[in-house]
């Protein structure tokens, strides 16, 4: 099945400055891939997601990269600000199939980001 | 608020002791999905549901099942608790098992003691 990866498990950067969190899948049939952000003790939130036509998508300060030959994925954050502290998961699936494509959903270890002043 | 339902919101129980915890999608949404997350740990999936029957099963154990009744709402049952049970416990719902983002319920923190 899917394995995803990612990196780095925790991240510290200054209000302002860029945040890239990588992550790198197994299954090269793979072709969706989300990114869910779980501000402290609350419920995982879609931010953003590619799917495999793309190399790019970009949302105001948030841009999801794909590269599908070395099969990794990146998630960049511009301008940070303190309410992007919060733990950010990647995730990979197929969209098709017997059981459809959430049911494929692999999610990495998550990212710890946190922002500070 | 993302419309998906979950109850109870925290549960503190016994080893051995059974526990049941209750989802109600958001209204429209076909497929629920229950996710385990533990401390400081990713989602880990544990099984979907498309309108009333099973779809797909991840890590669960035997000691846990669930079902969806024909309102759409599912349960997720735990027996036999063990310390390593205590964690979150997600459900999420989508329209369709073909939608890409998935509802995230609020969580049913379980504390096995």
């Amino acid at each position: 099945g899917e394995n995803v990866e990612q990196h780095p498990s925790t991240l510290s950067v200054q209000e302002g400055d860029s945040a890239v969190i990588k992550c790198t899948y197994s299954d090269s049939a793979s072709n969706y891939f989300p990114w869910y952000k779980q501000e402290l003790g609350k419920r995982p939130q879609l931010i953003i997601d590619i799917r495999s036509n793309v190399g790019e998508k970009k949302d105001q300060r948030i841009a999801v990269t794909l590269n599908k030959t070395a099969k990794h994925f990146s998630l960049h954050i511009t301008e940070t600000q303190p309410e992007d502290s919060a733990v950010y998961f990647c995730a990979a699936s197929q969209i098709g199939g017997d059981t459809g494509t959430a049911s494929k959903l692999t999610f990495g270890t998550g990212t710890r980001l946190q922002v500070t002043l | 608020d993302s419309g998906v339902t979950q109850t109870p919101k925290h549960l503190i129980t016994a080893t051995g002791q059974r526990v049941t915890l209750r989802c109600s999608p958001r209204s429209g949404d076909l497929s629920v999905y229950w996710y385990q997350q533990s401390l400081d740990q990713g989602l880990q999936f544990l099984i979907h549901y498309y309108n009333g029957e099973e779809r797909a099963k991840g890590n669960i154990l035997e000691r846990f099942s669930a079902q969806q009744f024909p309102d759409l709402h599912s349960e997720l049952n735990l027996s036999s608790l063990e310390l390593g049970d205590s964690a979150l416990y997600f459900c999420a719902s989508s329209v369709d098992p073909y939608t890409g983002e998935l509802f995230f319920g609020e969580g049913s923190r379980l504390t096995v003691l």
